[in-house]
């Protein structure tokens, strides 16, 4: 299987505790996202990036996350001292495009559930 | 801003009626690019299609077909003699890169 994968596929965690979720894109494809899902909502953007740069993080990225993806490849999402409030899917995404071109389309993972209690 | 209205938030239907989901979008830009994605019980978001701002063309893919009317800044979604396994959660989009989402569409299909 050659989609987009990642890890762990949930996550409980107590309130103030760090965690970090994998994603592992489809290979050759060298645009990555993060997006993050409530219950009853539609996803929402959180970064992105164009092979191994951050390219645009949302406003609702606070400084207690960041994300990398140091060699193009797969990225990592972290979240310091976790909130209830931080409790969602977060999804990660991957799609090849040329600099400056649009998507075709974007193909999602299955998500990682975050539970902080 | 972006913005994506899916006004129905559920919607229930017996199992080979037809069915519309309803799409307004916002934009300021001249070019833009409208995607529907499914969501099903699985939690995985599958692509359905893509469409940009400068090809009105209605589109048919089997049972699927879209309505993109610029006029109106609808991209409706109508799914023909619908089945069980089309109960999912649909969401419209927009974006070139960065997707900005409706809240979604839950869709059940009763047998």
């Amino acid at each position: 299987d050659t989609g987009v994968s990642q890890d762990p596929r949930h996550k409980i965690t107590k309130r103030g505790q760090n965690v970090t979720f994998r994603c592992d894109p489809i290979s050759e494809h060298n645009r990555l996202y993060w997006y993050r899902q409530t219950l009853g909502q539609g996803p929402e953007f959180l970064t992105y990036f164009q092979n191994e740069a951050q390219l645009e993080k949302s406003r609702l990225l606070s400084d207690r996350f960041s994300a990398e993806r140091p060699k193009g490849s797969f990225s990592t999402l972290e979240i310091q001292r976790t909130e209830q409030g931080d409790s969602a899917m977060y999804l990660c995404a991957s799609s090849l495009g040329l600099s400056g071109n649009p998507d075709k389309e974007q193909f999602f993972g299955p998500g990682t559930r975050l539970t902080v209690l | 801003a972006q913005k994506v209205t899916q006004a129905q938030t559920e919607i229930s239907v017996v199992e080979k009626e037809d069915v519309t989901l309803d799409c307004v979008y916002e934009t300021r830009d001249t070019t833009y690019y409208l995607f529907w994605y499914k969501q099903p019980p699985s939690g995985e978001l599958v692509f359905l299609i893509r469409r940009n701002s400068f090809d009105e063309q209605n589109e048919i893919s089997g049972r699927y077909s879209w309505n993109f009317q610029k006029s109106t800044s609808s991209f409706n979604f109508t799914i023909t003699a619908s089945q069980v396994v089309d109960s999912a959660v649909y969401f419209c989009s927009q974006g070139a890169q960065k997707l900005v989402f409706g809240q979604g569409t839950r869709l059940t299909i009763n047998p």
